[in-house]
C-alpha cells in the first residue's frame, strides 16, 4: 500500500516554462513533507520541505503548495532549466510510536529541453 | 566539502554469500538512515540510528538483514545470506537538524548498487 503516490512517471518541459510535480498521500497523519531530486548515480539531494500548517513554501525557482483537505502537494519550478533535469522525490513524515519515519514516493523524471 | 561516504560503489555476488555495505556519515551528523532504491517500491526506509542507537528497523527483514553504527563515523548494513531479490541500491545518508529526526535534512551517500546473482 503505497501511502505516498507520485501518479506521473515522467515529464517533459520546455526551458523556461513551468514543471509541476505532482504528490498524493493517503495517511493523514503526515505532517511534514519534503521535496528531494536526485540524478543519475549520485545520492538524493534535499531541495525544499513544508510543514502540514502552511500552504505554501518558496525557495528561489521553486514553490510547494499543500493541499492538506485533498491531501495533495505539488513542486512548481519556474522558470525550468535543463540542469533541472533529474528524478524528484516527493517524501512525508509521520509520527509512528515515539520516532518520525520518512515515506517516499517512487519518483518523477522531469526532463526540461532545452 | 563535508559528504556522506559509502563503500563499495558497486557490488555483485552470488546468492548465499554475505554482503557488508558501509556508510561513514558527516562528521557531527546524529541521525544515520538506511535506504533500499528499487523500480518497483521506489525508496523504502530500512533503519535508522540516533546517537548510534538503532531506532527503528522495521523495513528490514530481520532474518537476514542486521544494521550496526560500531562508532560515530561508521555504520554498516549486513545481508547474510543474500539473494536475488535483494538487488537494488542502498542508500545511506546523515543528518543534524534541530528535531534529530527524519524530519531534518537528510544528506545521502551515492549509494551501493548490488547485484545478486
Amino acid at each position: 500500500d503505497q501511502q505516498v503516490k507520485q501518479n506521473s512517471p515522467s515529464l517533459s518541459v520546455q526551458e523556461g516554462r513551468i514543471s509541476i510535480l505532482n504528490c498524493d498521500y493517503t495517511n493523514s497523519m503526515f505532517d511534514y513533507f519534503l521535496w528531494y531530486k536526485k540524478y543519475p548515480a549520485e545520492g538524493p539531494t534535499f531541495l525544499i520541505s513544508i510543514s502540514s500548517i502552511k500552504d505554501k513554501n518558496e525557495d528561489g525557482r521553486f514553490t510547494v503548495f499543500l493541499n492538506k483537505s485533498a491531501k495533495h502537494l505539488s513542486l512548481h519550478i519556474v522558470p525550468s532549466q535543463p540542469g533541472d533535469s533529474a528524478v524528484y522525490f516527493c517524501a512525508a513524515s509521520a509520527l509512528l510510536g515515539s520516532n518520525y519515519k520518512l515515506t517516499f514516493g517512487k519518483g518523477t523524471l522531469l526532463t526540461v529541453n532545452p | 566539502d563535508a559528504r556522506v561516504t559509502q563503500t563499495p560503489r558497486h557490488k555483485v555476488t552470488e546468492m548465499g554469500q554475505e554482503v557488508t555495505m558501509r556508510c561513514q556519515p558527516i562528521l557531527g551528523h546524529n541521525t544515520v538512515f538506511w535506504y533500499r532504491q528499487t523500480m518497483m517500491q521506489g525508496l523504502e526506509l530500512l533503519a535508522y540510528f540516533r546517537n548510534r542507537a538503532p531506532l527503528d528497523d522495521s523495513g528490514m527483514p530481520k532474518d537476514r538483514f542486521s544494521a550496526e553504527m560500531p562508532d560515530a563515523t561508521l555504520a554498516t548494513l549486513k545481508i547474510q545470506p543474500s539473494e536475488p531479490r535483494d538487488s537494488a541500491v542502498y542508500f545511506c545518508a546523515s543528518g543534524l537538524g534541530t528535531s534529530g529526526t527524519a524530519r531534518d535534512e537528510q544528506f545521502f551517500g551515492p549509494g551501493t548498487r548490488l547485484t545478486v546473482l
